[in-house]
């Protein structure tokens, strides 16, 4: 079974509008948490948000928020007033287990276009 | 400034030519990492290193090689690369943190071309 699931390829938006782009995960540890990466077209891998297991609040940076509902192993990463710049493949993933820095396990991506 | 180098960030060669991508971090960081990212597969795990002289396999290390002789430095080698080891290819760094929410540090990316 796939460990992280990214169910939209591609979505559009228009600017200033919000966006959710989904991801569901599977896991049996109970220490897990949750990251987002952007990636531009340029390349480059950018963190956006991290959500952890155990965290009792909903993850917030700036326009980014993680929408986190845990009994449905749901992440998902909304974008508010979306911005041109905001165009990119964006990439979720989870680390399992505390303690150490186990491997990042990554979704297959939304690529995101926002349209005027 | 903190950040994570490889080189080169672009490579074509031929099949079974021996090649080497650099990858070094400034942060101290005990744990590296490299991925592949091939379309519609998002990245996956070659090979991963938790400290100096220890490294092990990530999900996908046929073909690569690694080492890690100092804590900054940790290159991926491709003995006999083939086409199917093109891709675009990340180094990542965290430390070893004890509540699991350190970022990982990527790298800007090689792509690689293998003909």
């Amino acid at each position: 079974a796939q460990k992280i699931t990214q169910t939209q390829p591609g979505m559009f938006v228009q600017e200033k509008e919000a966006v959710t782009l989904d991801c569901t995960y599977d896991t049996s540890d109970p220490s897990y948490g949750l990251f987002w990466y952007k990636q531009p077209s340029s390349g480059e891998m950018i963190f956006l948000i991290y959500q952890g297991s155990y965290d009792q609040q909903n993850a917030t940076e700036g326009r980014y928020s993680l929408n986190f509902q845990k009994a449905r192993k749901s992440a998902n990463l909304v974008i508010s007033a979306s911005q041109l710049g905001d165009s990119a493949m964006y990439f979720c993933a989870m680390r399992e287990g505390f303690g150490t820095a186990s491997k990042l396990t990554f979704g297959t991506g939304t690529r995101l276009q926002v349209t005027l | 400034e903190a950040q994570v180098t490889q080189n080169p960030r672009y490579l074509i060669t031929v099949t079974g030519k021996k090649l080497t991508v650099t990858c070094s971090q400034n942060m101290n960081h005990e744990y590296m990492s490299w991925y592949r990212q091939d379309p519609g597969l998002g990245l996956r795990q070659i090979y991963y290193s938790m400290n100096v002289e220890v490294t092990d396999k990530g999900d996908v290390p046929e073909g690569y090689k690694v080492s890690r002789k100092e804590k900054r430095n940790f290159p991926l080698i491709l003995e006999s690369p083939s086409p199917n080891q093109t891709s675009l290819y990340f180094c990542a760094s965290s430390p070893l943190g004890s509540s699991g929410g350190d970022e990982q540090y990527f790298g800007p990316g090689t792509r690689l071309t293998v003909t």
